[in-house]
């Protein structure tokens, strides 16, 4: 029954050493989301994907790439983890973009940078 | 530059007794607000959501009330129960397709 499945729960890697975080979704959404989740701070959003669109966040640092190969599934790449990624990764879905669109999230990744 | 502010961390409530939920946001574009809640080890899920042509939405027992003038809302759950124990997010948006911003979010204790 789950709609938004994140893979890994939990994810381990060094400091340096890439790693991929993995979202699919069974809704058939356009639009994917990556957010970024530290300790009781707000989920702050990466990037999304409308479609095949693109759509970086001005502050998103260029460490952190995603890919969606196709409607179901979408990546998030962090190329060279520090110790301040540290953080739970959330992936989200909605029919359309725009505020009153409902978000569906995953569980989450966490990721521990060691 | 948090745009959306939930100020209380955290807040205990006696089990059939009012849970009130703050937000106060800055950025006087927005004009929808959604409360979003979640469970430990679970990913956030829609709650309730107000658009800014009205002060006041209810479904069953949340209510979600909007201070435009104060730029001010709050989510009221009545009466509560133990399992409303979650994390509450406030999130709002502009108009157009632009992102939701979240607050840092209120964990709430409904105690038996």
């Amino acid at each position: 029954d789950a709609m938004v499945i994140q893979n890994p729960r939990y994810q381990v890697t060094q400091f340096g050493k890439p790693v991929t975080l993995s979202c699919s979704q069974t809704l058939n959404h356009n639009v994917m989301y990556w957010y970024q989740q530290k300790s009781s701070q707000a989920p702050k959003l990466l990037f999304h994907y409308y479609d095949k669109d693109f759509n970086n966040e001005a502050d998103t640092p260029d460490n952190f790439q995603s890919r969606r190969p196709n409607t179901s599934f979408c990546f998030l790449d962090i190329r060279s983890p520090g110790l301040g990624d540290a953080a739970m990764y959330l992936c989200a879905t909605s029919r359309d973009l725009g505020g009153t669109d409902t978000q569906y999230f995953g569980p989450g990744t966490r990721l521990t940078v060691l | 530059d948090q745009q959306v502010k939930q100020n209380s961390p955290s807040l205990s409530v006696q089990e059939g007794r009012i849970s009130i939920l703050n937000c106060d946001y800055t950025n006087s574009m927005f004009d929808y607000f959604l409360w979003y809640k979640k469970y430990p080890a679970e990913g956030p899920t829609f709650l309730i959501s107000i658009s800014s042509i009205k002060d006041k939405n209810e479904d069953g027992r949340f209510t979600v009330f909007l201070n435009k003038s104060a730029k001010h809302l709050s989510l009221h759950i009545v009466p509560s129960q133990p399992g409303d124990s979650a994390v509450y997010f406030c999130a709002a948006s502009a108009a157009g397709n632009t992102p939701l911003v979240f607050g840092k979010g209120t964990r709430l204790s409904v105690i038996a």
